[in-house]
């Protein structure tokens, strides 16, 4: 499994963007990179995810780099809603289970 | 998407007694997930659970202490089997693949005393 490395904590203000950084050097060839947040109290739920070129949704961005051994979730606009932990997550082969690091905890201040 | 609701929400249990987790999926599907996530950490899976299969279980984790049932394409059971303490958790299911987002319910919170 291609092991992540994310910042532990981030702080953003509200209506402010936030990048939000994963280094995934060891991630093979046909590993997606997906990414999850999970609030406070709920389930994670997804956000994105992409396997060589940026990608957007109407949650987010996602950048990838081009040698692919980092990404870049990026929130446009950060809601007090967005105060989560983000899991940046290489996923691939035929099993689809997710293996969760510690995250990132992103606070949003008013 | 999937609408996932899982029974009990929450439960208090006493050591040595076991407890039944209930998954249910508003569309079927076919590959479910459990994991657990202990106090302030992140998420263990647990097993993943196909229809019409034995349960594949991680690392770590065994079938005599975590029984998981699969009857249908919509719905699957989690059994937490003589449970100590340390067993107290957020028990969590999820469905979807690799390609593809995954869905996760809302969770069931044990506590064991």
């Amino acid at each position: 499994d291609a092991k992540t490395t994310q910042p532990n904590s981030m702080e953003s203000n509200e209506e402010e963007p936030v990048h939000l950084p994963c280094n995934h050097s060891t991630i093979s060839g046909t590993d997606y990179i997906h990414w999850y947040r999970q609030l406070p109290s709920q389930g994670p739920e997804y956000v994105i995810h992409g396997l060589t070129s940026n990608v957007n949704n109407r949650m987010a961005s996602l950048a990838i780099a081009e040698d692919r051994k980092s990404s870049t979730l990026i929130l446009h606009r950060a809601t007090l809603r967005d105060a989560a932990v983000y899991y940046c997550i290489p996923l691939g082969g035929s099993q689809g289970n997710l293996i969760f690091g510690k995250g990132t905890k992103l606070s949003v201040k008013p | 998407s999937a609408v996932i609701s899982q029974k009990p929400s929450r439960d208090i249990c006493q050591r040595g007694t076991s407890l039944t987790i209930q998954c249910q999926v508003d569309s079927q599907v076919t590959m479910m997930f459990w994991y657990r996530q202990q106090p302030g950490q992140s998420l263990t899976l647990i097993a993943t659970a196909n229809q019409g299969s034995e349960a594949t279980y991680e690392s770590g984790f065994v079938i005599d202490k975590f029984p998981i049932s699969r009857p249908n394409l919509t719905f699957s059971t989690l059994t937490v089997s003589n449970m100590s303490p340390e067993d107290s958790s957020i028990y969590l299911c999820s469905v979807g693949d690799w390609l593809r987002e995954q869905y996760f319910g809302p969770g069931t919170r044990l506590t064991v005393t």
